[in-house]
């Protein structure tokens, strides 16, 4: 089992639907947690970082943390055609690994207008 | 500046032989990373450099896989005697290297496509 899960989808909805994107993860010692946007053929760009539990918001687009149940969320509102991306959740313990993520395999998303 | 380059962006070697993927960092990022992204999969770790130093090799699959940053900015990642299950997209990462946000903001290039036939 990896340390961290993530449903592939593929996920397809219309233009301005709410996203809810997710993963979970068995290290209880991940302490950051990031969310990337990858677009075919490119390198993934992060999106949202967060530190421990709780919810942050930048835009369109809210990240939660619940450490007690190891699960982190992605939501996106009014979702966009540009939207159209592989997301990618990433973790990370910190300590002796710092810097070194932990990625889930990415969910693929399409929004059609 | 410009982002995080690659080269090649496309690679395609025979089996046994030697390659060497290159990868320039954004100029005044202290850190680098190497990850290898299998098809449909996410990226895994393989190597972190802190400037020349390689503080984190744990990632690297085997022997045949060597990483080097001799003078801080610019890296190799070199494989010996390439094999089939070496193919994949090779990204590299640099961040500030400062502070929290430093280590995990990481900016990635295109990445190399490896196919070894």
């Amino acid at each position: 089992q990896k340390e961290v899960e993530q449903d592939p989808g593929p996920l397809s909805v219309p233009e301005g639907a709410i996203v809810s994107l997710n993963c979970t993860y068995s290290n209880s010692a991940f302490q950051y947690f990031m969310w990337y946007r990858q677009y075919s053929r490119k390198g993934p760009e992060l999106l949202m970082y967060t530190y421990s539990s709780g919810n942050k918001e930048d835009g369109r687009f809210t990240a939660q943390v619940d450490k007690s149940s190891k699960y982190i969320s992605l939501f996106i509102r009014d979702s966009q055609p540009s939207d159209s991306a592989t997301y990618l959740c990433a973790m990370s313990a910190g300590g002796s690994t710092l810097g070194r993520l932990y990625f889930g395999r990415g969910t693929q998303l399409t929004v059609w207008p | 500046g410009a982002g995080v380059s690659q080269s090649p962006r496309y690679k395609v070697a025979k089996r046994g032989q030697d390659v060497a993927l290159r990868c320039d960092p954004i100029s005044g990022h202290v850190s680098l990373f190497w990850y290898q992204q299998a098809l449909g999969q996410g990226p895994e770790f393989l190597t972190y450099f802190q400037n020349e130093a390689q503080l984190d090799k744990s990632g690297l699959p085997s022997d045949r896989f060597f990483a080097e940053r001799p003078e801080g900015s610019v890296s190799t990642l070199k494989i010996q005697r390439t094999q089939q299950e070496d193919s994949a997209v090779y990204l590299c990462a640099s961040s500030l290297g400062t502070g929290l946000a430093g280590f995990y903001e990481q900016y990635f290039g295109p990445g190399t496509r490896l196919t070894v036939t």
